[in-house]
């Protein structure tokens, strides 16, 4: 168990819904991240948080948002979903934002998008 | 940004010694994890590398040249359960971004 939780495991929904994954680190780590994997493809980075603030930004869609709350957890809102946002989204967190502090992961919530 | 190469599949006997290559070129480097996943399921932290050399750690060992942009793990003794994917993934200096590689997809046989 990484000690990092993710809610809900898993997601079905039809297009064009908006849905939110929750994400609540392990404790004493500050920085969240946020990953997207997709069918039989690598580890897509798609932001990362340090104490509340924004620290690093992929290749995020404009549908998708994210937050950092003053409790350190976090949620990633996806809007206007189509086929293709179906995947398995990963949440993982670490002692600070850089280094060598390694990330711990979350079981990830699979999205079904229909 | 970054590039991360590595091989798709890799297949190996059970008892023997496997080395997982992995290529990258960043504009600012901090550092390099290996990470395994079995299918379907969280990956799991295995060994960092920020400094040139090996770094030890039981049956799996890791090594980086940063001159080369160059790193391999290698896993001993292989057993059935290591049958997982093994990501590479470098931390950039310049941003603090950590990207994986696409994965190498270990295969251990009988």
């Amino acid at each position: 168990d990484s000690g990092v939780t993710q809610t809900p495991k898993h997601l079905i929904t039809a297009t064009g819904q908006r849905v939110t994954l929750r994400c609540s680190p392990r404790s004493g780590d500050l920085s969240v991240y946020w990953y997207q994997q997709s069918l039989d493809q690598g580890l897509q980075f798609l932001i990362q948080y340090y104490n509340g603030e924004e620290r690093a930004k992929g290749n995020i869609l404009e549908r998708f948002s994210a937050q950092q709350f003053p409790d350190l957890h976090s949620e990633l809102n996806l809007s206007s979903l189509e086929l293709g946002d179906s995947a398995l989204y990963f949440c993982a967190s670490s002692v600070d934002g850089q280094g060598g502090s390694p990330l711990h992961f979350g079981n990830g919530t699979r999205l079904t998008v229909t | 940004g970054q590039n991360i190469d590595q091989p798709t599949e890799m297949t190996a006997t059970e008892g023997a010694i496997v080395q997982i290559n992995c290529t990258y070129q960043t504009s600012g480097f901090n550092g390099l994890f290996w990470y395994q996943q079995h299918a379907g399921e969280a990956p799991t932290f295995l060994s960092y590398n920020v400094l040139d050399g090996l770094e030890e750690k039981g049956r799996f060992s890791s090594f980086l040249s940063r001159s080369k942009g160059y790193s391999y793990l290698l896993l001993k003794e292989l057993q059935m359960k290591d049958s997982a994917s093994y990501l590479c993934a470098v931390r950039d200096s310049n941003d603090y971004k950590l990207s994986f590689g696409a994965g190498t997809t270990v295969t251990v046989r009988a």
